[in-house]
Parts: structure tokens; C-alpha cells; sequence
């Protein structure tokens, strides 16, 4: 079974640039989810979609972040205009159920954002 | 006072060592409990899943939930250098789809 794809696997900015992350979760895996990992933290939900409809985005900066999932398969998450504090690495991950804590996630391996 | 506690570390062990690792947690409402593994530059992997109370033991780990206490932990047998990792508890309820995380516990197994 392949995994969850994610590209690219780093990427610096410069602060007010903007940055889009790509995600190709597993097939067959409804449900998706973005995650931001600050250094030395554990992951933060940025948004989930079941299908190709958003189920979560309340802790999302909407004024500055913005994801869509095409056909309920890939997802793109974007950031305009990045600020420092984003520095941080963004995982996918995708599950079975829209219940992940029936069967826990499956992660890609992170896009590592550096905004300088 | 967060959901989810866990000491970052680091725990450093020697090779051969049984590792515990362990979280804490305040709402009673949680039933999914599962640890994470996360090696550096590396999305977490599902390592051990239990659900409601008591023991799950797969190879060399074994995870515990005591629901009393609101408190899980993870044991490591015969540690080897290949489980130096971030190891990240993760919990949710019976109808809620999100899991709320610890920080993550950096363990070093030394040869």
C-alpha cells in the first residue's frame, strides 16, 4: 500500500511570500487532514475535509491560509503572505473512518517551512 | 492547563533498558488512546492503539491505560537503538473525529 505523499519536503520563503504544499493521501482513505508541527510540539489540526468537503477548519488562519481538496482525492494547502511564526512543518495524513480515533492516522513525511 | 501532558524529555536510556513512557490527561470523556512514533524528519506512525481501559502488548511494547487515574504509558522492552525517536500519546472520544495530542517525548537509547 503506498503512503501518504506530500511535496515538497522543504521550502524556505521569504516573510509576506506566498507557498502552496501538495498531499496525495491514500487510496481510498475519505478523509484527510492538514497538521501544523511546531518544533517540539505535538501536531495541530489545520483542517480536515471528508471527501472533498470541509468537516474542521476552526483553528485554520483563514486570513492567511487556505486548503482545498479537488475530487476528494488530492489537497493543496496555501499560505499568503507567510509571517515568521509559520515556520513549522506541515503534515497530511489521511484515515479510513471520519472518525480518526476509530483507526488512527496514517502521516506523509512533512513539508519543512522555514520563512525567513 | 493543557488536555493532553507529557514530559518532552529528553529520556535517555542505555541499549537493553526498559523505557516507560508516559501522559496524562484531564477529560474523562476520552476512549481512543494511542502512541505515535516519530523518527527526525519523519511524519508519526501509529504504533499502538487501545481502546477504553487496560493492557495491549504487541512484540516488545506494551501500552496501558488506566482511566481512573487518567493516565497512559508505554513500555519499551529490550530497548535498542533503532526506537531513539519522538514518541507522542494521542487520544480522542467516542464522537468526535479529532485526537488531541502531547508534545512528544524525545527518547535516546544509548549502545
Amino acid at each position: 500500500e503506498a503512503g501518504v505523499a506530500q511535496s515538497p519536503r522543504y521550502k524556505i520563503i521569504e516573510k509576506r511570500q506566498s507557498v502552496a504544499f501538495w498531499c496525495n493521501p491514500i487510496s481510498g482513505h475519505a478523509t484527510l487532514y492538514w497538521y501544523q508541527q511546531i518544533l517540539g510540539q505535538g501536531p495541530k489540526l489545520l483542517i480536515q475535509f471528508q471527501n472533498n468537503g470541509v468537516v474542521d477548519d476552526s483553528q485554520l488562519p483563514k486570513d492567511r491560509f487556505s486548503a482545498e481538496r479537488l475530487k476528494g482525492v488530492d489537497s493543496t494547502l496555501k499560505i499568503q503572505p507567510a509571517k515568521l511564526e509559520d515556520s513549522a512543518v506541515y503534515l497530511c495524513a489521511s484515515s479510513l473512518a471520519s472518525q480518526g480515533g476509530n483507526y488512527g492516522y496514517t502521516f506523509g513525511s512533512g513539508t519543512r517551512l522555514t520563512v525567513v | 492547563q493543557k488536555e493532553v501532558e507529557q514530559d518532552p524529555g529528553p529520556l535517555s536510556v542505555p541499549e537493553g533498558a526498559i523505557v516507560s513512557l508516559n501522559c496524562t490527561y484531564s477529560n474523562s470523556a476520552f476512549q481512543y488512546f494511542m502512541w505515535y512514533r516519530q523518527y527526525s524528519r519523519k511524519g508519526p506512525e501509529l504504533l499502538m492503539y487501545t481502546y477504553s481501559s487496560g493492557n495491549k502488548e504487541d512484540g516488545r511494547f506494551t501500552a496501558q491505560v488506566d482511566k481512573s487515574s487518567k493516565y497512559i504509558s508505554l513500555f519499551i522492552r529490550d530497548s535498542q537503538p533503532s526506537d531513539s525517536a519522538t514518541y507522542l500519546c494521542a487520544m480522542g472520544k467516542d464522537s468526535n473525529y479529532q485526537l488531541i495530542w502531547g508534545a512528544g517525548t524525545k527518547l535516546i537509547i544509548k549502545p
